[in-house]
């Protein structure tokens, strides 16, 4: 079975500062990694996964993700934020061969202060 | 691009009616699921259906069931409607493996009154 960590529920920063949104999952296999981003009164997006390869994953929007296969971790991370990066987000994993299922976080709200 | 629709973006209903919830996508996926949201609970697995007349619980089914008659469309039903039913309702659809993740529909906010 997996789990996953959003160590913080709500993260407030002011704009064009930097952020780190903080995910820890738990598998005893190897696994594929999820970031989700979730606006007000929608559905969830995705923002960026991590399958193989090289360890830095990005997204379009300046975001991006590190896994760290000794820390089990996979922390979401953007040099400065806009107001428009305000919403949740959802950290997911599953494991990498025939799973169906992603295994979600609680999600951690982000707010960029003017 | 995938496009996952939930029917409604909005509904009210009284309690004790019957709810249907929709669920279309256009991506030929075998997997769907339909999840809730409520403040401080994250995403809760509802019902998920990996196949045509296929269903099996999630972690929350009680006071739900579902419907997969076609490959595109999932329903979920609310057999009576009661008060802490109110949420957000996702729907969900992938392909066969993990790996591709989900595609979301937008979600449908229920309240019941």
């Amino acid at each position: 079975a997996q789990s996953v960590t959003q160590l913080d529920s709500q993260v407030p920063v002011f704009e064009e500062a930097p952020v780190e949104l903080r995910c820890n999952y738990s598998s005893s296999v190897s696994v594929y990694l999820f970031w989700y981003v979730q606006y007000p009164n929608q559905g969830l997006q995705l923002l960026l996964k991590y399958l193989s390869g090289s360890t830095l994953v990005e997204s379009i929007n300046g975001f991006e993700a590190e896994f760290n296969k000794s820390q089990t971790s996979f922390h979401l991370r953007k040099p400065s934020v806009h107001i428009s990066d305000t919403a949740e987000y959802f950290c997911a994993v599953t494991s990498s061969g025939s799973a169906r299922q992603l295994t979600f976080g609680s999600g951690t709200q982000l707010t960029v202060l003017p | 691009d995938v496009k996952v629709t939930q029917s409604s973006r909005y509904l009210v209903k009284r309690t004790g009616e019957k709810v249907f919830l929709e669920c279309v996508q256009d991506m030929d996926h075998e997997n769907m699921f339909w999840y809730r949201q409520d403040p401080g609970l994250g995403l809760r697995l509802i019902y998920f259906s990996y196949d045509v007349k296929m269903k099996e619980k999630g972690d929350i089914p009680e006071g739900y069931s579902v419907s997969r008659e076609k490959k595109e469309r999932f329903s979920l039903i609310l057999e009576s409607a009661s008060t802490n039913q109110t949420s957000m309702y996702l729907c969900a659809s992938s392909l066969l493996a993990g790996r591709h993740g989900y595609t979301f529909g937008s979600g449908t906010r229920l309240t019941v009154v």
